[in-house]
């Protein structure tokens, strides 16, 4: 089983400051294709999970581009440029290389 | 506008059989992967298995021995079977849609909780 491992678990931010989230994996997510399988997810208070970013690097319809994806193998990493109010919630990576796992997810809070 | 509407039974007994069906609105059902996640607050999220609209499923290895996914292209809705259920099996359950390629999970649900009590 692939198992996925995020850091740090809580992320107290402050808005207008840069903020990082980091995912890694106990084999590699790369494909022979070259495609990482990694996805990156936000579940807002209350709401469903949304999808931000596929393929490891690729924003997903509607996310501003303060949000970024990066990564290969078995490190990945979401930046957010800016923070704003509204990025709070948990953000959770997923592998879909093997079936699909979750990390345990990150919350992320406002200061 | 793509729409995912999950309904089923929220009570179940130790030992029945959980059923959850996932409508899909706005959207061919063909080409894309059907998906089930659950999250509880023991296991986080944890997915569950997923069909094609031609009927191949795939399931996690953990949960394979009691689950079954279905679908009904005619009637865009696939259904989500878990039997002999426990205590363990409380979660919120979600459906959401693959995109082809494993492009990510990109529609969802609205969850449904499911509990099972004695």
């Amino acid at each position: 089983d692939i198992v996925m491992t995020q850091s740090p678990l809580s992320l107290p931010v402050t808005p207008g400051e840069p903020a990082s989230i980091s995912c890694r994996s106990n084999q590699s997510l790369q494909h022979s294709n070259g495609y990482n399988y990694l996805d990156w997810y936000l579940q807002k208070p209350g709401q469903s999970p949304q999808l931000l970013i596929f393929l490891a690097s690729n924003r997903a319809s509607g996310v501003p581009d303060r949000i970024s994806g990066s990564g290969s193998g078995t490190d990945f990493t979401l930046k957010i440029s800016r923070v704003e109010a509204d990025d709070v919630g948990v953000y959770y990576c997923m592998q879909a290389l093997q079936a699909r796992t979750f990390g345990q997810g990150t919350k992320v809070e406002i200061k | 506008q793509v729409q995912l509407q999950q309904w089923g039974a929220g009570l179940l007994k130790p030992s029945e059989t959980l059923s959850l069906t996932c409508v899909v609105n706005g959207v061919s059902f063909n080409d894309f992967q059907w998906n089930w996640i659950r999250q509880s607050p023991e296991k986080g999220l944890e997915w569950i298995g997923e069909i094609k609209h031609r009927g191949s499923a795939k399931y996690n290895p953990s949960l394979q021995s009691r689950v079954s996914i279905s679908v009904d292209a005619s009637k865009n809705q696939f259904t989500l079977k878990l039997r002999s259920v426990t205590a363990a099996d409380t979660a919120v359950y979600y459906c959401a849609r693959g995109r082809p390629g494993d492009w990510g999970l990109d529609y969802w649900g609205q969850g449904s909780l499911v509990a099972v009590s004695s």
